[in-house]
């Protein structure tokens, strides 16, 4: 079976330029994850919906980040204008019952985005 | 407040050694969950085992075990026999419904050396 699949697997671009990651969580998994790994602060969540709906986006550093899930296959992160703060590992992960429940959260195998 | 504590920021053994993983948790809530979750030097995250606060009892999957104490607000990991194989950085997280989120700890990076 597939896990969750994300895009693209590197980015690197500048300070100011809009990047966008994407993120195909498992089929019938209806609840989606963002988190942020960086060194200094960890896993961070960022987002999360249950069933393409945004529940929680406290963790959201600021407006330049937004995040959208228009079907149950597919969710973006979008930071507009980015910035070298940003740089960092963006996983997306996905799990089977609303909310986290007691199901683990499968993760996608991360993309590494280095702004210059 | 939910937190997630790994006191070990590195650990190096060598091969063949048993080695044991420190998690500590702070939750108010009764019904919470407990995870560990691997990341290899490859940077994907692989789910490795899920317990809830209702079942203590310890939990063992081939090399790996797990020992979970309330009374100590403990989730303990143990690999008996290290592997160079596993050498990666491990996470501890809690989940409990009071805050709906999944709280990582700083996780404890494992060198096993041949």
């Amino acid at each position: 079976d597939a896990g969750v699949i994300q895009s693209p697997r590197h980015e690197v671009t500048e300070m100011g330029q809009e990047v966008t990651l994407r993120c195909k969580p498992i089929s019938g998994h209806n609840s989606l994850f963002w988190y942020r790994q960086t060194m200094m602060r960890g896993l961070e969540l960022l987002i999360y919906f249950n069933n393409n709906v945004p529940i929680d986006d406290s963790g959201m550093p600021e407006d330049r980040f937004s995040a959208k899930m228009p079907n149950a296959s597919f969710s973006t992160l979008k930071i507009q204008p980015s910035e070298p703060r940003d740089s960092a590992v963006y996983f997306c992960a996905s799990s089977p019952i609303r909310g986290y429940s007691n199901q683990p959260q499968h993760f996608g195998d991360g993309t590494r985005l280095s702004i210059l | 407040a939910q937190k997630v504590t790994q006191a070990q920021t590195e650990i190096s053994v060598v091969e063949k050694e048993d080695v044991t993983l420190d998690c500590v948790y702070e939750t108010r809530d009764t019904t919470y969950y407990l995870f560990w979750y691997k990341q290899p030097p490859s940077g994907e995250l692989v789910f490795l085992i899920r317990r809830n606060s209702f079942d203590e009892q310890n939990e063992i999957s081939g090399r790996y075990s797990w020992n979970f104490q309330k009374s100590t607000s403990s989730f303990n990991f143990t690999i008996t026999a290290s592997q160079v194989v596993d050498s990666a950085v491990y996470f501890c997280a809690l989940f409990s419904g009071g805050y709906n989120k999944l709280i990582f700890g700083a996780g404890t990076r494992l060198a096993v050396h041949p």
